[in-house]
């Protein structure tokens, strides 16, 4: 079966730094790749997408990820967070077997002002 | 497009209570998934729909859970009888079939299930 695994569970960040949270995925078949985003109270929003092509992909709200095949890995990353970014992240698979997307456990992402 | 629409937002009800949570899709999206999230099993699919057609039930918990979609714009979830494990967050999303069927799916706000 499908898993995906995301290292981070609660990262705390300043204003201004750096961001990058991890995400593996388990399924050696085609895949599509996502980001969602889940602001306090609110629903899930898609940041960013990966099918097919460039393995590096732009987001939303300055949000990047890189697909690596070999490492079946899709990281997360912004270069300067905000405190608006503070929500929880969520990485999610779709394959060809099954058209339902399979999510990693989220990473709740707190920026300090 | 109002995108994908959920009732209700939020339902406290008694142990043992029917519960009805409705959902109506994006027009023209051809699949339809219902989620829940709770704090201990995170996100996870309940069902999916493609063309009002249930595909995949294997994650409905029990036989307490049942879904239709009586057609392309409307999709219900019902739980009878409801106990408290069943609080949760239920999320309904809907997509395309571009991309195979792997597309993108947009969620609605979800409804807020309180079972006392």
């Amino acid at each position: 079966a499908q898993s995906v695994s995301q290292h981070n569970h609660h990262v705390i960040l300043s204003e201004a730094a750096s961001l990058e949270l991890g995400c593996n995925y388990s399924y050696g078949g085609t895949v599509n790749l996502f980001w969602y985003v889940q602001y306090p109270g609110q629903h899930l929003q898609l940041l960013l997408k990966y099918f097919s092509g460039d393995p590096l992909v732009k987001g939303i709200k300055g949000f990047e990820a890189e697909f690596i095949k070999s490492k079946f890995s899709f990281n997360l990353r912004k270069p300067s967070v905000q405190w608006s970014d503070t929500a929880e992240y969520f990485c999610a698979v779709i394959n060809t077997g099954r058209r339902a997307l399979t999510f990693g456990s989220g990473t709740r992402l707190q920026v300090q002002p | 497009d109002a995108g994908v629409i959920q009732s209700p937002r939020h339902e406290v009800t008694e142990m043992g209570q029917e519960v009805t949570l409705r959902c109506k899709p994006i027009s023209g999206h051809d699949y339809l998934f219902w989620y829940r999230q709770t704090m201990m099993r995170g996100l996870e699919l309940l069902i999916y729909f493609n063309n009002n057609v249930p595909i995949d039930d294997s994650g409905m918990p029990e036989d307490r859970f049942s879904a239709k979609m009586p057609n392309a714009s409307f999709s219900t979830l019902k739980i009878q009888p409801s106990e408290p494990r069943d609080s949760a967050v239920y999320f309904c999303a809907s997509s395309t079939s571009l991309h195979g069927g792997m597309n993108e799916q947009f969620f609605g706000p979800g409804t807020r299930l309180t079972v006392l």
